[in-house]
């Protein structure tokens, strides 16, 4: 039972430049999310999923975009890079409320 | 805005001592308070939770206390171990909605 994995763990983007962090579980679970890692400020939601095709914002939404097509999936896009995104991402994903969060062990981008 | 405060950003502990963390909320429709552990290059994991229907739960070593009048809660680690070395978050949300709000984190490093 691998979880959520997240892809790629490592990258480095230049400024402008794009690209879609992956998130996959295989737990069946309806809820996911994204929140974004920088120090000191603990983990702030990007966006979220409730449910296959359905998505919604978050805390700090801008600069980024996701889509659901696939229940197990939830993409992350970066449209056009910039030095504010270069932070720690971690997809988890939810059975329910009560249950926890389960994390994936995160995508470490820098953008120069 | 935070709208969940956790202090404070560093504790330093010799085994043996009791770790304490704290933290506070401001949204009063927040009634799940959840206790994340997070090591080194992992995501974070669910570690202790409490409901504002208890003023205290406890999980071996691990304890949550809870103050709903003055809008707080605190972790207490007893007989901290070097293996406890690790990054601690609290977070709120309100159970209908799911999302969880984080506070900023706490770096504890318990001394051998």
């Amino acid at each position: 039972n691998a979880g959520v994995t997240q892809t790629p763990k490592f990258r480095v983007l230049k400024t402008g430049q794009s690209m879609t962090l992956l998130c996959a579980q295989d737990m069946n679970h309806e809820y996911m999310y994204w929140y974004r890692q920088d120090p000191g400020m603990g983990l702030r939601l990007i966006h979220y999923s409730v449910g296959e095709g359905t998505t919604a914002k978050g805390e700090v939404p801008d600069g980024y975009n996701v889509s659901r097509l696939k229940k197990q999936n939830f993409l992350l896009g970066l449209e056009s890079a910039a030095p504010s995104q270069t932070s720690v991402y971690f997809c988890a994903s939810e059975k329910g409320l009560t249950y926890g969060y389960t994390f994936g062990s995160g995508t470490r981008l820098t953008v120069v | 805005q935070q709208q969940v405060k956790q202090s404070p950003q560093s504790l330093i502990v010799q085994k043996g001592g009791i770790s304490i963390i704290n933290c506070a909320y401001e949204n009063t429709a927040f009634d799940y308070f959840p206790w994340y552990q997070q090591f080194p290059g992992k995501g974070p994991a669910l570690l202790i939770a409490i409901r504002p229907d208890v003023s205290e739960k406890k999980e071996g070593r691990f304890t949550i206390s809870f103050n709903k009048s003055a809008k707080q809660f605190s972790l207490h680690i007893m007989d901290s171990q070097p293996g406890d070395s690790a990054t601690y978050f609290c977070a709120a949300s309100k159970a209908a909605g799911n999302k969880l709000t984080f506070g900023g984190g706490t770096r504890v490093l318990v001394k051998p």
